[in-house]
């Protein structure tokens, strides 16, 4: 198993341009989320998604796309990406919807100019 | 709501030293899990332990242990004869589940920075 997997690792935009973080997983994990590190901060939740089709917002949304069309992908849309975007990115998927463990993707580091 | 606390920003220790790592949660459910990941400085999120609200047997693993106690709403993190290696940010996490049905998350703490001096 591959585990989850993300892409690209790094990306620097320009304020302004779009772009999509992609997410994989092969575990059949039905709860799989969005998180934005920033420094001093923790971890963040973005959006989350309790299955195929359903998704919701977390703590720091917007700005942010998501969609869950099928159990392996979950992208992480930025339509408009801002300098307060600048961030580490990482996807995460659990088997249930609470208590089970979160395995995490290695990361996007993004910087937006 | 819920929330973690590390008031622990940085620690720094000398090899071999014994260091724990604390955190303190605060949760209105009864039924909730505590986790504890790593980040090396290669930067991935590495699970360490899951516990529930129900278990509070202190788990011990290797040379990390971890000190559950609810009527401190803490969960403690020692690593005994610190390595090098032990080196990262480490992060305490709450997951509980919603008494009106909605959809649980996790909560992370702001992470405590280890530093392991040889």
């Amino acid at each position: 198993n591959a585990g989850v997997t993300q892409t690209p690792k790094f990306q620097v935009l320009k304020t302004g341009q779009s772009m999509t973080l992609q997410c994989a997983q092969d575990m059949n994990h039905e709860y799989m989320s969005w998180y934005r590190q920033d420094p001093g901060m923790g971890l963040r939740l973005i959006h989350y998604s309790v299955g195929a089709g359903i998704t919701d917002q977390g703590e720091v949304p917007n700005g942010y796309n998501v969609s869950r069309s099928t159990t392996e992908d979950f992208p992480l849309r930025l339509l408009s990406a801002a300098p307060s975007q600048t961030s580490v990115y990482f996807c995460a998927s659990s088997y249930s919807i609470w208590g089970d463990t979160q395995y995490f993707g290695p990361g996007t580091r993004l910087t937006v100019l | 709501a819920q929330k973690v606390t590390q008031a622990q920003t940085e620690i720094s220790v000398v090899e071999k030293e014994d260091v724990t790592l604390d955190c303190v949660y605060e949760t209105r459910d009864t039924t909730y899990y505590l986790f504890w990941y790593k980040q090396p400085p290669s930067g991935e999120l590495v699970f360490l332990i899951r516990r529930n609200s129900f278990d509070e047997q202190n788990e011990i693993s290797g040379r990390y242990s971890w000190n559950f106690q609810k009527s401190t709403s803490s969960f403690n993190f020692t690593i005994t004869a610190s390595q090098v290696v032990d080196s990262a940010v480490y992060f305490c996490a709450l997951s509980e589940a919603l008494l009106d049905g909605a959809n649980s998350k996790l909560t992370f703490g702001k992470g405590i920075t280890l530093s392991v001096r040889p």
